[in-house]
């Protein structure tokens, strides 16, 4: 079955700085990776998601890049401010008729004021 | 439109109880998935629901049993609670095929002592 690597576990970065958020797929037949975000207590909420036919998607502050060969996307948050304080989930997916998503083990992410 | 909502919020239950963990979603939603969330493991999927009248096992079905009673609910049955079981659990449903963004509940914090 597919398996969901994430890196790092735990990021701190300065309001106003960039964070990176790396995953790593095993199966080449994912072609849907969404990325939740958790705040504390809360549930899991999609914040942006990306499609094996498209090699970049942005939102705002948020950007997701995907590369296909190397079986790899990343989450990019620019200007950070400390409401992005959660923990951030990548995922992934085959095309089926339940689309169960593999999700990756989490990144706690900080915003420091 | 409440989307998707769990009960319990919460349940203390002893070793050998067994429980039932329900959900219900008004987004006529065709997949419906439970997971379970513990540090630093990410959401593991348990069982998940394609359609009304099927279910699946996910990545770590066992000491668990579901029912998909209708294409609004799907309830995660322990039949005997063990300690590994303490966790949070999350239901969660999604339109299916290329409609892919999956909505979680609440989620449920078990804790089997």
């Amino acid at each position: 079955g597919e398996n969901v690597e994430q890196h790092p576990s735990t990021l701190s970065v300065q309001e106003g700085d960039s964070a990176v958020i790396k995953c790593t797929y095993s199966d080449s037949a994912s072609n849907y990776f969404p990325w939740y975000k958790q705040e504390l207590g809360k549930r899991p909420q999609l914040i942006i998601d990306i499609r094996s036919n498209v090699g970049e998607k942005k939102d705002q502050r948020i950007a997701v890049t995907l590369n296909k060969t190397a079986k790899h996307f990343s989450l990019h948050i620019t200007e950070t401010q400390p409401e992005d304080s959660a923990v951030y989930f990548c995922a992934a997916s085959t095309a089926g008729s339940a689309r169960q998503l593999t999700f990756g083990s989490g990144t706690q992410l900080t915003v420091l004021p | 439109n409440a989307g998707v909502t769990q009960t319990p919020k919460f349940q203390v239950l002893k070793t050998g109880q067994s429980m039932t963990l329900q959900c219900a979603q008004d987004m006529n939603h065709n997949s419906m998935y439970w997971y379970r969330q513990d540090p630093g493991m990410g959401l593991r999927l348990i069982y998940y629901s394609a359609s009304e009248g099927t279910t699946d096992k996910g990545e770590v079905p066992n000491g668990y049993n579901v029912s998909r009673l209708n294409k609004r609910e799907f309830s995660l049955r322990l039949e005997s609670a063990a300690p590994s079981q303490t966790s949070v659990y999350f239901c969660a449903s999604s339109a299916g095929r290329r409609n892919t963004e999956a909505f979680f509940g609440q989620g449920t914090r078990l804790t089997v002592v």
